[in-house]
């Protein structure tokens, strides 16, 4: 069975600092990909980023960056210097082998303050 | 395309009502999802379909949810005897085989609210 955990329900902070979102997956497939998604007030799940299992490098798109470390079963997401557009709910998720089911974690609130 | 099109965006129903929902995936899209997402919580898969087959129907929920995608366009999903339990964002999503670039394309949801 896989498992998405995101340990921080709600993290709060003031604009321009940066702030780490942790996710720790579980699961017994050897090929996988791992997705963070935000998720506004208006509801619709935005795509951010997609990983696969053998690509441990990390990522960095502008402001957000990305660190996998398959040896902690870990995929954190960092936003730097943030802002009070960044104010969402931010999910992370495992994709199966088969390609077939998204596995989501409970997911992070974020609230940037001005 | 604009992505993916589900309606209606809310719906109050009262207990023990059917009702349906409706998405439209995107055209070139073979793959669609339900998921399912309850206040607090992350989406929850349902259901999928490979163009008008439904391949993977063991997580409905009960006996009372059912879904169809008839031509491999669009799909609807019913759930019959609304309960309260049932109230929650309806998810739909579409793919490009299962192992697209951009994951899946979700769409903006069906809130049900049952009273």
């Amino acid at each position: 069975a896989q498992k998405v955990t995101q340990a921080q329900t709600e993290i709060s902070v003031v604009e321009k600092e940066d702030v780490t979102l942790d996710c720790v997956y579980e699961t017994r497939d050897t090929t996988y990909y791992l997705f963070w998604y935000k998720q506004p007030p208006s509801g619709e799940l935005v795509f951010l980023i997609r990983r696969n299992s053998f690509d441990e490098q990390n990522e960095i798109s502008g402001r957000y960056s990305w660190n996998f470390q398959k040896s902690t079963s870990s995929f954190n997401f960092t936003i730097t210097a943030s802002q009070v557009v960044d104010s969402a709910v931010y999910f992370c998720a495992l994709l199966n082998n088969a390609g077939n089911m998204l596995t989501f974690g409970g997911g992070t609130r974020l609230m940037v303050k001005p | 395309d604009t992505g993916v099109s589900q309606d209606p965006r809310h719906k109050i129903t009262k207990r023990g009502q059917n009702v349906t929902f409706r998405c439209d995936p995107i055209s070139e899209h073979n793959r669609l999802y339900w998921y399912r997402q309850t206040l607090g919580q992350g989406p929850e898969f349902l259901t999928y379909f490979q163009n008008e087959a439904q391949l993977e129907k063991s997580r409905l929920l009960s006996d009372r949810f059912s879904a169809e995608r008839p031509k491999g366009s669009f799909s609807t999903l019913e759930i019959q005897r609304t309960e309260q339990g049932d109230s929650a964002m309806y998810l739909c999503a579409s793919s490009l085989g299962g192992l697209g670039t951009y994951g899946y394309t979700f769409g903006s949801g069906t809130r049900l609210t049952v009273v």
